[in-house]
């Protein structure tokens, strides 16, 4: 149980242009999924916070109008990207979670922006 | 907000030997701590956690200890294998967000 799927698993595009990453829990609805950014050999740097049915909760340095966060069901969540420019190029993982505080991650969206 | 040390940043261990990963957190509010490992590319994978209200917690060869005063818990692997190379992350958090530790990247000397 606890599977969480995220797609696609690599994009690259153009800089200028706009990025949907899709976060899915399988098997369980999920009150609460998470988006990271990971570079790397670097640890796993919290976005945001999202809740079903509610504007998520970005952390401080977070430009929410260029990452955009829609949680629209208790099992899909969306990072957009918008405007990618290179230096958005990173490892963007969610994680979901049902209850209490255990997290279960999605496999990772490795984001490569020209 | 919580802040997450967490030492060594690299540890090569011998095949068989013992491994001791040390965290560290600043907020006394935190009552959750999971330790994750994440291959290369890969997803990060839950180990083991503890909550507060535990002083230790085991699982096979996986162990974590909390010290709630000193505001640290460890992870420590017995018996070490090849597979157990990775990089470990401890986390802390509270009311479901979690801070990451900068992670320790384990490497099992066969």
């Amino acid at each position: 149980g606890a599977v969480v799927s995220q797609h696609p698993s690599r994009v690259i595009c153009k800089s200028g242009t706009s990025v949907k990453i899709e976060c899915r829990s399988l098997d369980f609805q999920a009150t609460t999924m998470f988006w990271y950014r990971q570079f790397p050999k670097q640890s796993l740097m919290l976005m945001a916070t999202s809740n079903e049915g509610s504007k998520a909760t970005y952390e401080q340095g977070v430009e929410k109008d260029k990452f955009l966060i829609n949680h629209a069901s208790l099992t899909l969540s969306t990072l957009t990207v918008t405007s990618a420019h290179p230096e958005d190029s990173s490892f963007y993982i969610c994680s979901a979670s049902q209850e209490g505080h255990t997290q279960y991650f999605g496999p990772g969206t490795r984001l490569t922006v020209l | 907000g919580e802040n997450v040390e967490q030492h060594p940043s690299t540890l090569s261990v011998q095949e068989g030997d013992s491994a001791v990963i040390k965290c560290t957190y600043s907020d006394s509010a935190s009552n959750y701590f999971p330790w994750y490992k994440q291959e290369l590319g890969k997803r990060p994978q839950l180990i083991i956690d503890i909550r507060s209200n535990v002083g230790e917690k085991k699982d096979q060869r996986i162990a974590v200890t909390l010290n709630k005063t000193a505001k640290h818990f460890s992870l420590h692997i017995t018996e070490t294998q090849p597979e157990d190379s990775a990089v470990y992350f401890c986390a802390a958090g509270g009311n479901e967000k979690l801070t990451f530790g900068t992670g320790t990247r384990l490497t099992i000397i066969p």
